[in-house]
């Protein structure tokens, strides 16, 4: 994989369906992986920094897992609200670049109430 | 805390003009900021590593000439689009590091400008 690569592209649940995303991202010259949360007209804002093979993040009901050497990460959303609606970037960082990200196209969100 | 300020939000312009976005630190010092742009549909595209008091190091496939960046202190990037077409118009977001923090930290993003070229 030459590119970082999410999937689906967008996705629709209802209030209190459990969700997760997949970012696939090159296992070669991996140096992290960012999580972002998009919310409309505001900033990205940072979800979860991974380094390590086997990494797993919690915030509240947002988790994360990491698997460097195949290349991929699994975000997860427990109990999906309303409030969870955004757009979901991952972003990989190659090793010696100056932190340069590399994004993902996005996971759009949408939860029903 | 960590707050990047970027303006404007939003510009509609004739072809050929000249279109500056700034993009402030408002609480930290950030000697290395990023420059992306985004096409509908598309990921964030890099376009430029900005760092404070040297040249901007910029990705394969940018204009160095038609996106000047400025980087004059801790806490202010600028990019200005040089005799801006249509085919610049464009979303453009800018993300600051930091100062002292390691490469691998997240970056703080600004609201990011959405250039509309007529």
């Amino acid at each position: 994989i030459l590119n970082v690569e999410q999937s689906p592209q967008s996705l629709h649940v209802q209030e209190g369906d459990s969700t997760n995303f997949t970012c696939s991202f090159p296992s070669s010259n991996f140096y992290a992986l960012h999580w972002y949360r998009w919310e409309t007209a505001k900033s990205p804002e940072a979800l979860f920094v991974m380094t390590l093979n086997g990494d797993e993040k919690k915030k509240g009901r947002i988790s994360a897992t990491l698997n460097t050497k195949e290349g991929y990460s699994y975000l997860y959303i427990k109990g999906s609200q309303p409030e969870d609606s955004a757009t979901y970037l991952c972003a990989s960082i190659p090793y010696n670049q100056g932190g340069k990200l590399i994004f993902g196209q996005g996971t759009e969100l949408s939860v029903k109430p | 805390g960590a707050v990047v300020s970027q303006h404007p939000s939003r510009v509609i312009c004739k072809s050929g003009t000249s279109v500056k976005i700034e993009c402030r630190s408002l609480d930290f010092q950030a000697t290395t900021m990023f420059w992306y742009r985004q096409f509908p549909k598309q990921s964030l595209m890099l376009m430029a590593t900005s760092n404070e008091g040297s040249k901007a190091t910029y990705e394969q496939g940018v204009e160095k000439d038609k996106f000047l960046i400025n980087h004059a202190s801790l806490t202010l990037s600028t990019l200005t689009v040089t005799s801006a077409h249509p085919e610049d118009s464009s979303f453009y977001i800018c993300s600051a590091r930091e100062t002292g923090r390691r490469s691998n930290q997240p970056q703080h993003f600004g609201d990011g400008t959405r250039l509309s070229i007529l």
